[in-house]
């Protein structure tokens, strides 16, 4: 099972701040990562998929980088509805697994 | 628009079972892979079961190999789980879930908004 290690766990910042959220791969998932938000009491969203590849109506404000076993997902300049938990995803190989999350909160 | 209505949900005893209903509309029912996807409370997301398309291609989560079945009836445009012997531990909101594609391999593009599961004395 390829194990997925978000960090940090928590990150504190202000709207308008810059977010940048980690995800490592306990081996290779290729491009094969995806990134979810998730709000209180709300199924999760999905943002960014392949790495890199926005979804359809997200923000150009989120962005995804990364290949092989390291991946950032960006917030360019934080909105108030921006706070939420964010996870990653991979694909690479079953069981399709995901992150245990990092809680974006307001400082 | 695309919907996914999950029902079946509630309070069970240990070694109780349930069946879950995901009833879809808005998009074709047979190309997509559907999963049912938990988190406990306070915690993670983990998918339990995938199914493909045209109800191959079943996978499950170790933690409930053997106690879950997912199935399918693309003529109903509904998804299933079934699950027995129920633990302490399958407590968490189920979320049904379609995929981006027909195999399973794939993200997941919509969710429903979760139906609760919770097993207790």
């Amino acid at each position: 099972e390829i194990v997925l290690t978000q960090s940090p766990a928590t990150l504190s910042l202000s709207p308008g701040e810059r977010a940048t959220l980690s995800c490592r791969a306990s081996q290779s998932v290729s491009s094969y990562l995806a990134w979810y938000q998730q709000k209180p009491g709300q199924a999760p969203r999905l943002l960014i998929s392949d790495a890199s590849n926005r979804a359809t109506g997200i923000p150009a404000r989120f962005s995804g980088s990364g290949s092989g076993t390291d991946f950032t997902l960006t917030i360019s300049s934080l909105e108030p509805e921006d706070f939420a938990v964010y996870y990653c995803q991979q694909r690479s190989n079953w069981p399709l697994t995901f992150g245990q999350g990092t809680k974006l909160e307001i400082k | 628009e695309v919907q996914l209505l999950e029902s079946g949900g509630g309070l069970v005893q240990p070694g109780g079972s349930l069946r879950l209903s995901c009833a879809a509309s808005g998009f074709t029912f047979s190309n997509y892979a559907m999963s049912w996807v938990r988190q406990a409370p306070g915690k993670g997301l983990e998918c339990v079961a995938p199914i493909g398309g045209r109800g191959g291609n079943t996978y499950y989560a170790d933690s409930v190999k053997g106690r879950f079945t997912i199935s399918r009836d693309n003529s109903k445009n509904t998804l299933y789980l079934q699950m027995n012997s129920l633990r302490a531990e399958d407590t968490a909101v189920y979320y049904c879930a379609k995929h981006q594609g027909f195999s399973g391999y794939d993200y997941v593009d919509y969710w429903g908004q979760g139906t609760l599961v919770t097993v207790s004395s």
